[in-house]
């Protein structure tokens, strides 16, 4: 069945970065756009990156356009998300997810704070 | 980009009941929106794709329709299990959205 395993999160300074990652298994990993997600404390769903199968193509959440980057590594089943000059309000837990089959990982915690 | 205007934001009702959820578009997404299902602590779990098809395993009192700009989820008879926060989300245009959330409460 389809797994995805976040990793990386945790506490870092206000403008600070961190790499956030994905494992994925149980499916054809290369045939499928990747998106990661975050809800922050109290609050609901937001959508924040997107990338192509070949990860040619990326579309970014205009809250973090500009300092976050998506990317893949297809031959090792892998999303990341590289966060720079975070801030108070990227504090977060993150969720990798194949939209299109619906399956999201347990999500990684994110929190900035000095 | 492409508001999703959810409503309501928190329902309260009871074991049985009938509720309807509603998510409207600012602009046309065809049939592209899914709906989940979030319980504390816990990953969203999707009920609804592609506007009206439930996931297998999902049970049957629940039910999607709508499309264009206007689409509803429905609980036919609310069980205890059900009681949770829905949201939907569109994947017709980038950026994909999430409507604000509803919380479904005894």
């Amino acid at each position: 069945q389809v797994h995805l395993v976040e990793s990386g999160g945790g506490l870092v300074k206000p403008g600070g970065s961190l790499r956030l990652s994905c494992a994925a298994s149980g499916f054809s990993f290369s045939d499928y756009y990747m998106t990661w997600i975050r809800q922050g404390p109290g609050k609901g769903l937001e959508w924040v990156a997107h990338i192509s199968t070949t990860g040619r193509v990326t579309y970014y959440a205009d809250s973090v356009k500009g300092r976050f980057t998506v990317s893949r590594d297809n031959a090792r089943n892998s999303l990341h998300l590289q966060m720079d000059s975070l801030r108070a309000d990227d504090t977060a837990v993150y969720y990798c997810a194949r939209v299109r089959g619906g399956d999201w990982g347990q999500g990684t915690m994110v929190t900035v704070s000095s | 980009d492409i508001q999703m205007t959810q409503s309501p934001s928190s329902l309260s009702a009871s074991v049985g009941d009938r509720v309807i959820i509603s998510c409207r578009a600012s602009q046309d997404i065809s049939n592209d929106l899914d709906w989940y299902q979030q319980k504390p602590g816990t990953a969203p779990k999707r009920l609804i794709s592609a506007a009206s098809s439930l996931q297998s395993g999902v049970p049957l009192r629940f039910s999607g329709s709508g499309s264009g700009t206007k689409f509803t989820l429905t609980i036919s008879s609310l069980q205890p299990e059900d009681f949770a926060t829905y949201y939907c989300l569109q994947h017709n245009t980038f950026p994909n959205t999430f409507g604000q959330g509803t919380k479904l409460e005894i």
